[in-house]
């Protein structure tokens, strides 16, 4: 079992739907948890970072965090176009540690 | 948040030849984290590299293939040594963003292509 799961899509939605990413873990130590937004031929851009468990809202995007369940997920609301890419859910378990990745999720939003 | 510069961008390289990539981030950090991005694939860490000591690697990559230095706060290189095919990868480097924000800061990345 991998340390981190994500399913790897595609996933395709039009223009103003609400898109939900998931990732799985298996590390319970894992307390840092982390969405990058990658667009093609970029490096990996921070979108939302949380610690433990909770909910966190920036704009059209808000993160979860169930440790109890060791899932995250990142949803994205009134989905534009311009949010076509790839999204990877990242997590470590202490500050100054690596991060460990999931395989990304690619979103398509069509206009 | 701290912002790094890495180049090159892109190359493309003849199979047993040596390519070095540059990490230059506008703040001191102790850490710097080196990953490969293999075509379609997610980012898998090579190494961690501290200032003033040996860089850690994880498993599956070594030294001698994958050098390290890390001069100072500020700067690190990562080597690709006698490249092969497979080496074609996607190769970035990451630190910690500095601000409140919290999370890693990521380099554009370095596309590399052995032929």
């Amino acid at each position: 079992q991998k340390e981190v799961e994500q399913d790897p899509g595609p996933l395709s939605v039009p223009e103003g739907a609400i898109v939900s990413l998931n990732c799985t873990y298996s590390n319970s130590a894992f307390q840092y948890f982390m969405w990058y937004r990658q667009y093609s031929r970029k490096g990996p851009e921070l979108l939302m970072y949380t610690y433990s468990s909770g909910n966190k809202e920036d704009g059209r995007f808000t993160a979860q965090v169930d440790k109890s369940s060791k899932y995250i997920s990142l949803f994205i609301r009134d989905s534009q176009p311009s949010d076509s890419a790839t999204y990877l859910c990242a997590m470590s378990g202490s500050v100054g540690t690596a991060l460990i990745f999931g395989k990304g999720t690619t979103l398509s939003v069509s206009s | 948040s701290a912002v790094i510069s890495q180049k090159p961008s892109r190359d493309i390289c003849q199979r047993g030849t040596s390519l070095t990539i540059q990490c230059q981030v506008d703040s001191q950090v102790t850490m710097m984290f080196w990953y490969r991005q293999q075509p379609g694939q997610s980012l898998t860490l090579i190494a961690t590299a501290n200032q003033g000591s040996e860089a850690t690697y994880e498993s599956g990559f070594v030294i001698d293939k994958f050098p390290i230095s890390r001069p100072n706060l500020t700067f690190s290189t990562l080597t690709v040594s006698n490249m092969s095919p497979e080496d074609s990868s996607i190769y970035l480097c990451s630190v910690e963003a500095s601000n409140l924000k919290g999370g890693y800061t990521f380099g554009s990345g370095t596309r590399l292509t052995v032929v």
